[in-house]
C-alpha cells in the first residue's frame, strides 16, 4: 500500500498569500497518477489536479501541481477567500488507491 | 450535465449488510471508459477508496476490505450498486460515489454523499 503523507497539517495564511502544500509517497507513484482534491465542510471533494500537474476542467490557473516519483506539491499562487478548505492528495497508480490525511488551509 | 446521487439507509445495525445505490444522470454506466467508484469518509477523518467498476464490468476492490465488498451495475437503471457486509460502528461514514474515466484523470464528478451510521 502506498502511504501518502501530507504536510503541513494546517496552514494559516492570509488572502492574497501563496500556499504550498506537500504530499510525500512511501513508494514511487508511477505514471504521475497523483491527484489533488479540495473539500469544504459538508461538501463532496472537488477535483483540482490530476496526473500530478493537469488542471481539471474549470479550475482557476492560480492552482498548480508539480512533482514526480515520491514528492508532489500543490501551489495556490494567491489565496482567494473561497480557497480556505481542506486539501487531499490521492494516488491512483497502485491498488489500493489511497488518500493523504489532508492539509487544512485556514485564514490567519 | 453529469450528476451522481447516492441513496440507501442512513442507519444500519452492527453485523447487517449495507446496500447503497448510485444513480447516474448525463452519462451512461456502459459508456466506453467510464468507471464509478465508492469512497467513504468517517466524520472528521480522511477519505478511503473502497471499490470501482468499469463500463466493461471490470471490478476493483480495496484489498483490505475485499472480502466484505461487492460492486455491480444495473444498466437498465443506469445505476451502480455497492454492498458491504458485516457492518461495524467503525464503518460509520459518509459514503460517496464518483466517476472517473480510464486514463490519467481521477474522480471528476462526485455525488453529494450519504451519511451511514452503524449503531444498535
Amino acid at each position: 500500500e502506498i502511504v501518502l503523507t501530507q504536510s503541513p497539517g494546517t496552514l494559516s495564511l492570509s488572502p492574497g498569500e501563496r500556499a504550498t502544500l506537500s504530499c510525500r509517497a512511501s513508494q514511487s507513484v508511477t505514471r504521475e497518477y497523483l491527484a489533488w482534491f479540495q473539500q469544504k465542510p459538508g461538501q463532496a471533494p472537488r477535483l483540482l489536479i490530476f496526473g500530478a500537474s493537469s488542471r481539471a476542467t474549470g479550475i482557476p490557473d492560480r492552482f498548480s501541481g508539480s512533482g514526480s516519483g515520491t514528492d508532489f506539491t500543490l501551489a495556490i499562487s494567491r489565496l482567494e477567500p473561497e480557497d480556505f478548505a481542506v486539501y487531499y492528495c490521492h494516488q491512483y497508480a497502485s491498488s489500493p488507491w489511497t488518500f493523504g490525511q489532508g492539509t487544512k488551509v485556514e485564514i490567519k | 450535465q453529469i450528476t451522481l446521487k447516492e441513496s440507501g439507509p442512513t442507519l444500519v445495525k452492527p453485523t447487517q449488510t449495507l446496500t447503497l445505490t448510485c444513480t447516474l444522470s448525463g452519462v451512461s454506466v456502459t459508456s466506453s471508459g467510464v468507471g464509478v467508484g465508492w469512497i467513504r469518509q468517517p466524520p472528521g477523518k480522511a477519505l478511503e477508496w473502497l471499490a470501482l467498476i468499469y463500463w466493461d464490468d471490470d471490478k476493483r476492490y480495496n484489498p483490505f476490505l475485499k472480502s466484505r465488498l461487492t460492486i455491480t451495475k444495473d444498466t437498465s437503471k443506469n445505476q451502480v450498486v455497492f454492498t458491504m457486509t458485516n457492518m461495524d460502528p467503525v464503518d460509520t461514514a459518509t459514503y460517496y460515489c464518483a466517476r472517473r474515466i480510464v486514463g490519467s484523470t481521477s474522480f471528476d464528478y462526485w455525488g453529494q454523499g450519504t451519511l451511514v451510521t452503524v449503531s444498535s
